[in-house]
């Protein structure tokens, strides 16, 4: 199976600045990944699918891109409400799979 | 608005079998294909088993094939797992989520419910 790998496992940034999260997927996924945020207590949302694409009623400071098995989500300028942790997910390959997850959180 | 609602989530013994209900609303449910999800406690997420929209297409992870049945009642909007032989390893929340597309052939997840407790332990 293809493994997701995230990095860094927490990412410490303060509200307005700008966050980066990275996943790598172990063998070639296309552009077939999706990015969730998961708060505590609540099911995951998600925010990005097929790499770049912004899921209905998620804000523009949320970005995904991607180099080969490379990817990543950009929040531009960190709101209160973003801190969270946030997983990717491959559905190029079965089973689909997901990363360990990045903790993001107040610096 | 989507809703998609667990239950069935209980504490049960090693060995014995449970089943959990999705109630869907607020999207034509019989359009799309939906997915069964679980996360351990403080852990990440697992895929555990998909549906299509017609239930021609089924597929399981491979820690529950064997064990585990996905159906759904489009007639009732509801979706379904039962678990048999459930072992203290199968202790997770599990989430209903809905995928955007008919076939469950590449999921992802629109829309996930609140999860459904279950604990496996004697």
């Amino acid at each position: 199976e293809v493994v997701m790998t995230q990095s860094p496992a927490t990412l410490s940034v303060s509200p307005g600045e700008r966050a980066t999260l990275s996943c790598r997927a172990s063998q070639n996924v296309n552009y077939n990944l999706a990015w969730y945020q998961q708060k505590p207590g609540q099911a995951p949302r998600l925010l990005i699918s097929d790499a770049y694409t912004r899921a209905t009623g998620i804000p523009a400071r949320f970005s995904g891109s991607a180099s080969g098995t490379e990817f990543t989500l950009t929040i531009s300028s960190l709101q209160s409400e973003d801190f969270a942790v946030y997983y990717c997910q491959q559905y190029n390959n079965w089973p689909p799979t997901f990363g360990q997850g990045t903790k993001l959180e107040t610096k | 608005e989507v809703h998609l609602v667990e239950s069935g989530g209980d504490l049960v013994q090693p060995g014995r079998s449970l089943r959990l209900s999705c109630a869907a609303s607020g999207f034509t449910f019989d359009e799309y294909a939906m997915h069964w999800v679980r996360q351990a406690p403080g852990k990440g997420l697992e895929w555990v088993s998909g549906i299509s929209w017609n239930s021609g297409s089924i597929d399981y992870a491979d820690s529950v094939k064997g064990r585990f049945t996905i159906s759904r009642d489009n007639a009732k909007n509801s979706l379904y797992l039962q678990m048999n032989s459930l072992r203290p390893a199968d202790t997770a929340l599990y989430y209903c989520a809905k995928d955007p597309n008919y076939s469950s052939s590449a999921p992802r997840f629109d829309h996930w419910g609140q999860g459904a407790l279950v604990t496996v332990s004697s």
